[in-house]
């Protein structure tokens, strides 16, 4: 598969802190890109996605940046809540409807 | 709220055992996947489908063989299950826009 990798495996912010996630990816004919959170004992659930003809999408308190120069995307939550820690996976696609390639996770634990 | 369903939630059983991972959505979703993944670690597709009758081996060698002979359901099954096997399982399908909505997963233990 196509390698999606995360920057750093874990992140802990304060609580009501910005939080940054960063993921690269090494495809660059990748053109559909979506962030997902895992809590624990549970499956990815969507958070937000962007195509590459943006380089910024905002969502409710998240946004996601995407820089295809050197490919790579970030997530940015405001205000970072106890009920944000999870694990977050950005996954790539080529095109819309085919296989997504997920990175490692990055674990971000909220502290109160 | 994506209405996809996996069951067991959770199963431990002895080694050499059949078994099958039901996964259902009722979203008429053509496109349907199976992925493993271990704790803490990415996700690896193992199988995937197109619609009714279409079945494909995704990226990650398994031993396990699934089936689509209906639209809602696609479910897994591993003939002879081994240690290895232990995992998380994740069902997804996909809209045609191509965003992926997952279950919330069987947790196998081979024993």
């Amino acid at each position: 598969g196509e390698n999606v990798g995360l920057h750093l495996p874990t992140l802990s912010v304060q609580e009501g802190d910005n939080s940054i996630i960063n993921c690269a990816y090494s495809n660059s004919a990748s053109d559909y890109f979506i962030w997902y959170k895992q809590e624990s004992g549970k499956g990815p659930q969507f958070i937000i996605d962007i195509r590459s003809n943006m380089d910024k999408r905002q969502g409710q308190r998240v946004t996601v940046l995407l820089n295809k120069t050197v490919k790579h995307l970030s997530l940015q939550i405001a205000a970072t809540q106890p009920g944000d820690s999870a694990v977050y996976f950005c996954a790539e696609n080529m095109t819309p409807g085919n296989q997504f390639y997920f990175g490692t996770g990055t674990s971000l634990t909220v502290i109160p | 709220e994506a209405d996809i369903y996996q069951t067991p939630r959770y199963l431990v059983i002895g080694t050499g055992k059949k078994i099958t991972l039901e996964c259902s959505q009722t979203m008429g979703h053509d496109k349907m996947y199976w992925y493993q993944q271990d704790p803490g670690m990415e996700l690896h597709l193992i199988h995937y489908s197109y619609g009714v009758n279409s079945t494909e081996k995704g990226d990650l060698s398994s031993e396990s063989t699934v089936s689509r002979i209906r639209t809602e359901h696609f479910p897994l099954t591993l003939e002879s299950a081994r240690p290895s096997h232990t995992s998380q399982y994740l069902c997804a399908s996909s809209d045609m826009s191509g965003k992926l909505f997952f279950g919330s997963g069987t947790q196998l233990s081979v024993l």
